[in-house]
């Protein structure tokens, strides 16, 4: 069975703060798939990244960077100087055979201004 | 904007009723996924749906049904509603439902059952 499991419920920073939301997943299987999705205030879910099990490159995409480290079952997503529509819910998630995304319980972050 | 359309935004209705929730997928995606998301259990995966068949299941009530039709829309019907059902439906679809997919999501139906 899959798990995801985001131990931090909640992060405040101060706006131009780094942020880092940790995400630890576990699988039997060898190949599979990441992801972290936004959650805003309005209720959508964003998608934000997707990353396989074979590419362990790390990624940047302007503020936000993802980190994936296979030996230790961790992709942590870093958002660099924060900005107030930043805040929002973030969930990782992993999809393996078995169609579905499981996700963790997600991350709230606050940014203030 | 995913391209993913869900109606209605807002439900609200009683307990012991019925309720349908509908979703268009993206432009071109054949699969459609619902999850239910509440304060105690999180996001939880109900049932995907590829090409009209139904492809895999999770925790789905037995008083909960869907169906994907020939142009691909999708429905959600939830029966004999309990409080407990109050929470955000979301639809998500993806190209070819396959585990590499990225689903996208639309933006939920919020369900209240007073």
């Amino acid at each position: 069975a899959q798990k995801v499991t985001q131990a931090q419920t909640e992060i405040s920073v101060v706006e131009k703060e780094d942020v880092t939301l940790d995400c630890v997943y576990e699988t039997r299987d060898t190949t599979y798939y990441l992801f972290w999705y936004k959650q805003p205030p309005s209720g959508e879910l964003v998608f934000l990244i997707r990353r396989n099990s074979f590419d362990e490159q790390n990624e940047i995409s302007g503020r936000y960077s993802w980190n994936f480290q296979k030996s230790t079952s961790s992709f942590n997503f870093t958002i660099t100087a924060s900005q107030v529509v930043d805040s929002a819910v973030y969930f990782c998630a992993l999809s393996s055979n078995d169609y579905k995304l499981s996700f963790g319980a997600g991350t709230t972050v606050t940014v203030r201004a | 904007d995913s391209g993913v359309t869900q109606t209605p935004k807002h439900l609200i209705t009683a307990t012991g009723q019925r309720v349908t929730l509908r979703c268009s997928p993206r432009s071109g995606d054949l699969s459609v996924y619902w999850y239910q998301q509440s304060l105690d259990q999180g996001l939880q995966f109900l049932i995907q749906y590829y090409n009209g068949e139904e492809r895999a299941k999770g925790n789905i009530l037995e008083r909960f049904s869907a169906q994907q039709f020939p142009d691909l829309h999708s429905e959600l019907n939830l029966s004999s509603l309990e409080l407990g059902d109050s929470a955000l439906y979301f639809c998500a679809s993806s190209v070819y439902g396959g585990f590499t997919d990225t689903q996208y999501f639309g933006p939920g139906t919020r369900l209240t059952v007073l």
